[in-house]
């Protein structure tokens, strides 16, 4: 099967400045997630989808990002304006089963955002 | 608030020298434990998920384990291919919906 697809693979934008990043998630996994992994760190969650709705943003910087989901299917996570400190990879995910992740998060190559 | 330390943070081995990686967890109920690979410029890969102490699950020269309050990634006899960042993760009834990282082990095995 497919696996996760993200775009761009590199963003270098100056401070102040927007990005958007794009995400298409394994055909059928209905939770879809963002992740931010800053160097030398784990992953950490930003936002859950399930389907279209939101099930979790409460780490997400709301006065400078954005995500959505239309028709359940393709996500888009949108930074304006972007700060230094937003320099990380971002990484997007999708499960078939949220509840117990019996089948793992298959996580896409994610975009590798830097900012100066 | 779930938390989740891997140790060491970077481990060198020479190619067939037996180690163990280890992530402590403090957790409200742990629903899983999730171990993944991540190669430089790319995402994590699954890799095992135990859900209750004692579990082992096994694939190629690594073996997971799983007690009440860590976990190990045991790898016997590993190859160069096998250098990687292995992370670990936690998915507990507190936080139900998202999985918690460790900062992961960076393991080089030299040839």
């Amino acid at each position: 099967e497919a696996g996760v697809a993200q775009s761009p693979r590199y963003k270098i934008i100056e401070k102040r400045q927007s990005v958007a990043f794009w995400c298409n998630p394994i055909s059928g996994h209905a939770t879809l997630y963002w992740y931010q992994q800053i160097l030398g760190q784990g992953p950490k969650l930003l936002i859950q989808f399930q389907n279209n709705g939101v099930v979790d943003d409460s780490q997400l910087p709301k006065d400078r990002f954005s995500a959505e989901r239309l028709k359940g299917v393709d996500s888009t996570l949108k930074i304006q304006p972007a700060k230094l400190e937003d320099s990380a990879v971002y990484l997007c995910a999708s499960s078939l089963d949220w509840q117990q992740g019996r089948y793992g998060y298959t996580f896409g190559s994610g975009t590798r955002l830097t900012v100066v | 608030e779930d938390q989740v330390t891997q140790s060491p943070e970077a481990l060198r081995l020479q190619e067939g020298e037996s180690s163990s990686l280890n992530c402590s967890y403090t957790v409200s109920g742990l629903r899983g434990l999730f171990w993944y690979r991540q190669d430089p410029g790319k995402g994590p890969e699954f890799l095992f998920t135990l859900y209750s102490a004692g579990e082992e699950k096994e694939k190629e020269r690594l073996k997971a384990t799983l007690t009440k309050k860590e976990s190990f990634l045991h790898i016997t006899a590993p190859k160069p291919e096998d250098s990687a960042t292995y992370l670990c993760a936690v998915h507990s009834s507190g936080s139900a919906r998202q999985l918690t990282f460790g900062s992961g082990t960076q393991l080089t095995v030299l040839p």
